[in-house]
């Protein structure tokens, strides 16, 4: 799977969009770019993916650039229960019995 | 819709005893299943995963087995704990076919 880069940490108001980018400067044509949240305590929650279109669900946005060598996850309205820290991964869409590989991820804060 | 339950939510184990943790999936039909465990302040770590009945795929050598004895049903066992299986421990499915896993809520194991 490519690797991703993202900040270790950032803050954002309540109500206010979200804006967390992720780096996959070596992404292949065949891979997705998928996001997690986790938050303390609590499973992983899948929240969305994407290929090179840009994506929407009910929970957030993802923007991939034409090169698609970043992304960005929006919420566009965060609040206090979106405080978690966030996962981007790349990986191919094989279907395949394959891990999941977490790294570091972005700590979001959501603050008043 | 699909739900995944794991219990029990926290336990603590004595070093040398018998572990059985549980998870169940509601909602789909022969979904693959993972076990992870996530240490403190650490990424996930894959330790078995599942096709089918009866058909287990273990990552890393270890003390902890994995069953699945139903459809739906995957069973993560020691017979001896270790102090070093202390952790976060998640149960995940997928349908096949696609990739995106989905968590469970997760045990939390302290081995004392």
């Amino acid at each position: 799977d490519a690797k991703t880069t993202q900040p270790p940490s950032m803050d954002c108001a309540e109500g206010r969009a979200a804006n967390l980018p992720c780096n996959h400067s070596t992404i292949s044509g065949n891979e997705y770019v998928y996001w997690y949240r986790q938050i303390h305590s609590q499973g992983p929650q899948y929240i969305i993916h994407g290929l090179k279109n840009n994506e929407t669900n009910e929970m957030a946005s993802l923007i991939i650039t034409e090169d698609r060598k970043s992304s960005t996850l929006i919420l566009p309205h965060a609040t206090l229960r979106d405080t978690a820290v966030y996962y981007c991964i790349v990986r191919p869409n094989t279907g395949t019995a394959s891990k999941l590989t977490f790294g570091t991820g972005t700590r979001l804060q959501v603050t008043l | 819709s699909q739900t995944i339950h794991q219990w029990p939510a926290t336990l603590v184990q004595p070093v040398g005893s018998p572990l059985s943790l549980e998870c169940t999936v509601e909602g789909t039909s022969n979904p693959n299943l993972y076990w992870y465990r996530q240490a403190a302040g650490r990424g996930l770590q894959l330790l078995f995963y599942s096709v089918g009945i009866g058909q287990i795929s273990s990552e890393v050598p270890q003390n902890l087995s994995a069953s699945r004895p139903q459809d739906r049903q995957f069973i993560l066992s020691s017979k001896k704990l270790l102090l070093s299986d202390s952790g976060f421990y998640l149960c995940a499915w997928r349908l096949q076919g696609t990739d995106t896993q989905y968590f469970g809520p997760g045990t939390r194991l302290t081995v004392l």
